[in-house]
């Protein structure tokens, strides 16, 4: 199975920061990578798709990149509302499998 | 606008089963492939099963392979999951989900206990 392993778990951080979360994957994937942001009680959203594509209604200070194995989701000018956890999913091969998810939280 | 509705959640003993159903709207059903993904309470999320448009071929991980079964009904617009011979760490909050979870459900709760 394609593990994913995504960092940091937690991240605080502030208002207007620019944050970057990772995903690396420990088989080749592609860009089958999607970015997920779930707050809480809700169900996840999609923001990225194929690694580097936003989602329909997305702000766009979200963007996805990816280099080698190592796939990011950066936030520009964070806002109050992007506080959530965030989880990558690798879809090229079943099993699918997703990161252990990033609790983003204002510092 | 897409719709995902599941319906079928509940309190189930261990060793009983479940089914759960998740009706389309506002997209030819027929046209693709669904997923259900889950999620324990305050953990993250794992895929479950997935099915292709017309329900020939199905994929599912080692944890539930040989006791859950996904399912379409195409005329019906409706995705089931079938649930068997469950464990208290079957419990979770269960997604229907569209292609790789582009869209999602609002989810159905799940819980294993006797």
């Amino acid at each position: 199975d394609i593990q994913m392993t995504q960092s940091p778990s937690s991240l605080p951080a502030s208002l207007g920061d620019r944050v970057t979360i990772t995903c690396r994957a420990s088989q080749d994937i592609g860009n089958y990578l999607r970015w997920f942001q779930q707050k809480p009680g809700k169900s996840p959203r999609l923001m990225i798709y194929g690694a580097t594509n936003l989602a329909n209604g997305v702000p766009s200070r979200f963007s996805g990149s990816r280099s080698g194995s190592d796939y990011s989701l950066t936030i520009n000018s964070l806002e109050s509302e992007d506080m959530a956890i965030y989880y990558c999913l690798q879809h090229n091969e079943y099993p699918y499998t997703f990161g252990a998810g990033t609790k983003l939280e204002l510092k | 606008e897409v719709q995902l509705v599941e319906s079928g959640g509940g309190l189930v003993q261990p060793g009983r089963s479940l089914k759960l159903s998740c009706v389309a709207s506002g997209f030819t059903f027929n046209n693709y492939w669904m997923t259900w993904i889950r999620q324990a309470p305050g953990k993250g999320l794992e895929w479950v099963a997935s099915i292709t448009n017309t329900g020939g071929s199905t994929y599912y991980p080692d944890s539930v392979k040989g006791r859950f079964t996904i399912s379409r009904d195409n005329a019906k617009s409706t995705l089931y999951l079938q649930m068997n011979s469950l464990r208290s760490e079957d419990t979770a909050t269960y997604y229907c989900t569209r292609e790789g979870a582009r869209y999602w459900g609002q989810g159905v709760m799940v819980t294993v206990s006797s």
